[in-house]
């Protein structure tokens, strides 16, 4: 079974700073897609980033930029520049393309803090 | 607009009381998944239905129950066999894309309290 492991429950920087939050997952699926979720204080929760296996070049989006490290099964995220309204839990999640079940399950979570 | 709407969004039910949470889509979307969020727990995938009157258990099934009579609506029953209920419950909903990436929109959620 796949298995997202999230290593950080809590960070804390300052506005402006980079940080980076850590992903590992399980899986003996080769294609598969990998996603980082924001949910800030509203609760909602909306996509930052995704990056599907086969591709090797990292994903990113503006400010958010991953670091996939197939081998290693390590999937982590990187915010630049960080803003107030990065404060959010981040999740990492996962879904299997070889089996096509549909699937998709996440990680436990991280919850961010950015410090004015 | 389209999106997905939870409803109710705080519910309060007494033990051994069976409660459904709504969940309607108008995306056309063809997936429709349950997720309870716990403190330190992440979300954890209760049920997921890919297709009109069928589903799918994730992991924590046991206590629920889903129906998918329409492609718009999954509704989630937490029955009393639940024995920890009190959660925030997260619907969402994808198009389903054989190879594609499933990518999930999530209604607000709904945050149940058993008393």
């Amino acid at each position: 079974a796949q298995t997202v492991t999230q290593s950080q429950p809590e960070m804390s920087v300052q506005e402006a700073e980079t940080v980076t939050l850590s992903c590992t997952y399980d899986t003996s699926e080769n294609n598969y897609y990998l996603f980082w979720y924001k949910q800030p204080p509203s609760r909602q929760m909306i996509l930052v980033i995704r990056q599907e296996a086969y591709k090797q070049q990292n994903a990113t989006e503006n400010r958010f930029s991953v670091n996939f490290q197939k081998a290693a099964k390590s999937f982590s995220l990187k915010i630049s520049d960080s803003q107030l309204g990065d404060t959010a839990m981040y999740f990492c999640a996962f879904i299997g393309r070889d089996k096509r079940d549909d699937k998709i399950i996440f990680g436990k979570g991280t919850r961010l803090h950015i410090l004015p | 607009d389209g999106g997905i709407t939870q409803s109710p969004k705080y519910l309060f039910r007494k033990e051994g009381q069976n409660v459904t949470l709504s969940c309607e889509q108008n995306l056309n979307h063809d997936a429709m998944y349950w997720y309870r969020q716990d403190p330190g727990q992440g979300l954890r995938l209760i049920y997921y239905s890919q297709i009109v009157n069928d589903f799918q258990k994730g992991d924590i099934a046991e206590g629920y129950s889903v129906s998918r009579e329409k492609k718009e609506s999954f509704p989630l029953t937490v029955t009393s066999a639940q024995k920890n209920p009190t959660a925030f419950y997260l619907c969402a909903s994808s198009i389903l894309s054989a190879s594609g990436a499933n990518v999930l929109t999530f209604g607000a959620g709904s945050r149940l309290t058993v008393l």
